[in-house]
């Protein structure tokens, strides 16, 4: 079955971006799938933060949009999260997800495990 | 309307049922998903659609929709179902976008 798994930097500095991949196994990026990136602060919920599919569209959390590029590298089968100028408000553990979407349905079926990521100097 | 309300905590007795609820403008459109979180794990999908069931998600949890309001049941609640429970949706304004409930903790007593 399909498993993702995050990767990238534990720590970032502030200004700086943050930079995480996310690995498709058992599956096809290719699929008629969305590939979401969500994100938890510490204590808090879920956030959505983008999506894309391997066509390379993409739809972002406004409240993120203009600091979010999320790309596809269908050769790797693996998507990644690009998170500039970031500040100690974005230290969360992250999260891809594959999203299901059909006629009046939406989920996220297959989550990674997470991986923390602290803004800190 | 991209927002989902959730009430932030509920608990019930061991071994009764349950309603969470999750309320939005877009669940007229599309139904809620819902998701179970214990600390330190990733999100598990519990129900989708209408009202289905992931393999391995036990029978105890079920899902329902009127209006603007989803709900997830779990009937007999266990131990184990303690956790944190959370709702998504898409937009339905047409801004091509994922929103989410702010989750309900739940106790079980």
């Amino acid at each position: 079955q399909v498993q993702l798994q995050e990767s990238g930097p534990g720590l970032v500095k502030p200004s700086g971006t943050l930079s995480l991949t996310c690995a498709v196994s058992g599956g096809s990026i290719s699929s008629s799938n969305w590939w979401s990136w969500v994100r938890q602060p510490p204590g808090k919920g879920l956030e959505w933060i983008g999506e894309i599919y391997h066509s390379g569209s993409t739809n972002y959390n406004p409240s993120l949009k203009s600091r979010v590029t999320i790309s596809v590298d269908k050769s790797k089968n693996q998507f990644s999260l690009k998170l500039s100028s970031v500040t100690a408000a974005d230290t969360a553990v992250y999260y891809c997800a594959r999203g299901i979407y059909y006629s009046g349905t939406y989920y996220m079926d297959v989550w990674g495990k997470g991986t923390t990521v602290t803004v800190s100097s | 309307s991209s927002e989902l309300t959730q009430d932030p905590a509920v608990s019930v007795a061991l071994g009764q049922t349950v309603r969470i609820t999750c309320q939005g403008d877009s669940l007229r459109s599309y139904y809620a998903s819902w998701y179970q979180q214990k600390p330190g794990q990733a999100p598990v999908l519990v129900i989708y659609g209408e009202n289905n069931r992931p393999s391995g998600i036990p029978d105890r949890f079920s899902g329902s929709s009127s209006g603007n309001t989803a709900s997830l049941t779990i009937t007999g609640a266990q131990a184990e179902d303690e956790a944190d429970y959370y709702c998504i949706s898409r937009d339905s304004s047409g801004n091509h976008l994922v929103v989410f409930g702010g989750g309900t903790k739940l106790t079980v007593l």
